[in-house]
């Protein structure tokens, strides 16, 4: 079972670089989202999409852009990489039939290091 | 203020301990709760769902206190495996009306023999 998929696993751009990290899952989930977790800080939302053609924005979205043409694919852009997007990027995926629905737990793909020089 | 707030330890315990952590989340809409456990440099994975009534998996346990906006997650018997980063993890209402995971910081753990 794949679960959910992200490339790169490593990568390193120079400041102003633009980059697309992806994420694939095969479990049809209508739920995904992109989180970065830096030292201290834990897990932080930067968009988040609740079914193809709908997104949202999280707790940090500038910077980045986001696109959900397909249910299986939840891409992340960095437009202008910098300095400070240096850090762990996770998507995850889950069961989401509802507004209503409780406790659905998140898929988390293996992670992306990114860093930005 | 945080929306989810944790104690970030470092918790140094030794093994066949007990101990607890806890967790409070600022808005009073959450519906869902959870507890992520997340190994160095690894994803978060699930740990357990937190129910109203609370509940039990083995060695822990979690408790929700709605009136107190306060989770918590009692480890019993500590193993050196229970050693990792675990997280707090609250279903909250967004701007737009929709739901999002909000996690805490984490609280790291290390079981020491």
């Amino acid at each position: 079972n794949a679960g959910v998929t992200q490339t790169p696993k490593f990568q390193v751009l120079k400041t102003g670089q633009s980059m697309t990290l992806q994420c694939a899952q095969d479990m049809n989930h209508e739920y995904m989202s992109w989180y970065r977790q830096d030292p201290g800080m834990g897990l932080r939302l930067i968009h988040y999409s609740v079914g193809a053609g709908i997104t949202d924005q999280g707790e940090v979205p500038n910077g980045y852009n986001v696109s959900r043409s397909t249910t299986e694919d939840f891409p992340l852009r960095l437009l202008s990489a910098a300095p400070s997007q240096t850090s762990v990027y996770f998507c995850a995926s889950s069961p989401f039939r509802s507004l209503r629905t409780e406790n659905q737990p998140q898929h988390f793909g293996d992670g992306t290091r990114l860093s930005i020089l | 203020r945080k929306e989810v707030e944790q104690d970030p330890g470092p918790f140094n315990v030794p093994e066949g301990a007990t101990v607890a952590f806890n967790c409070t989340y600022s808005n009073s809409a959450s519906q869902s709760f959870f507890w992520y456990r997340q190994d160095c440099r690894k994803e978060p994975k699930l740990l357990m769902s937190v129910y109203s009534s609370g509940n039990e998996d083995g060695r822990f346990t979690a408790q929700l206190n709605r009136a107190s906006q306060y989770i918590s997650l009692l480890i019993r018997d500590s193993k050196l495996s229970d050693s990792a980063t675990y997280l707090c993890v609250v279903n909250v209402l967004g701007d737009t009306g929709r739901r999002a995971l909000t996690f805490g910081s984490g609280t790291r753990l290390q079981v020491q023999p």
